[in-house]
């Protein structure tokens, strides 16, 4: 099992729907989560921290389930300039062996 | 002000070559760091730096070595370039002891090895 896993995608979403996707990890010793959010050809950039109690920032919502090893993020009303790639990342312990990207989830707003 | 700053932004070479690429952060930040991405857009941590500690991801080849003359700089040294190290590489810094562990991606250098 890989250590941190997303859909791909493309999600292909009409604007102004709602849209969530997960990210699973395998180290049950994790001890912070992420979502990072990187348009084309861009950088990576800071969406959102995940809590354990859940958070919300706008219309993103980040959740994590311990239980089942897993974070999510809902987007409601979704907007065209929300298409990007999102990336969960998963903090294991301190330096480069504990922090990992999965791969991104690939977001496509359609008007 | 650009906060994560990297030179070259494009870099073309040939195999065999020897090249580095510099990363400058005003942020005050502690702690700096190389990624990898590839052309599955696969973005891997290479070299986690907070000033006085070097953790380097056991995958990375010894070709590539992270040197940095302050804090503020990690410049990433590569030698003996191979095809396969086309990629995009991202430096990136954050406060070690933050408790978010945001970390500040630079532009990017987009790699090609020829």
């Amino acid at each position: 099992r890989k250590e941190v896993e997303q859909d791909p995608g493309p999600f292909n979403v009409p604007e102004g729907a709602t849209v969530a996707f997960n990210c699973t990890y395998s180290n049950s010793a994790s001890q912070s989560f992420f979502w990072y959010r990187q348009d084309c050809r861009k950088e990576p950039k800071l969406l959102m921290s995940v809590y354990s109690s859940g958070n919300e920032d706008g219309r993103f919502t980040a959740q994590l389930n311990r239980a089942s090893q897993y974070i999510s993020l809902l987007i409601r009303d979704s907007k065209l300039s929300d298409s990007a790639t999102y990336l969960c990342v998963v903090i294991s312990g301190g330096g480069a062996d504990g922090l990992t990207f999965g791969k991104g989830t690939h977001l496509i707003i359609q008007p | 002000d650009t906060a994560v700053s990297q030179t070259p932004k494009y870099l073309v070479t040939q195999m065999g070559n020897d090249k580095s690429i510099k990363c400058e952060q005003n942020l005050g930040h502690d702690t700096m760091y190389w990624y990898k991405q590839d052309s599955k857009k696969f973005l891997k941590i290479m070299f986690s730096y907070n000033n006085k500690e070097l953790i380097i991801n056991e995958t990375v080849p010894n070709r590539f070595s992270p040197k940095s003359p302050d804090k503020a700089h990690l410049n990433l040294h590569i030698n003996s370039l191979e095809l396969g190290d086309s990629a995009v590489y991202f430096c990136a810094s954050s406060h070690f002891a933050g408790p978010t562990y945001e970390q500040y991606f630079g532009p990017g250098t987009r790699l090609t090895v020829t």
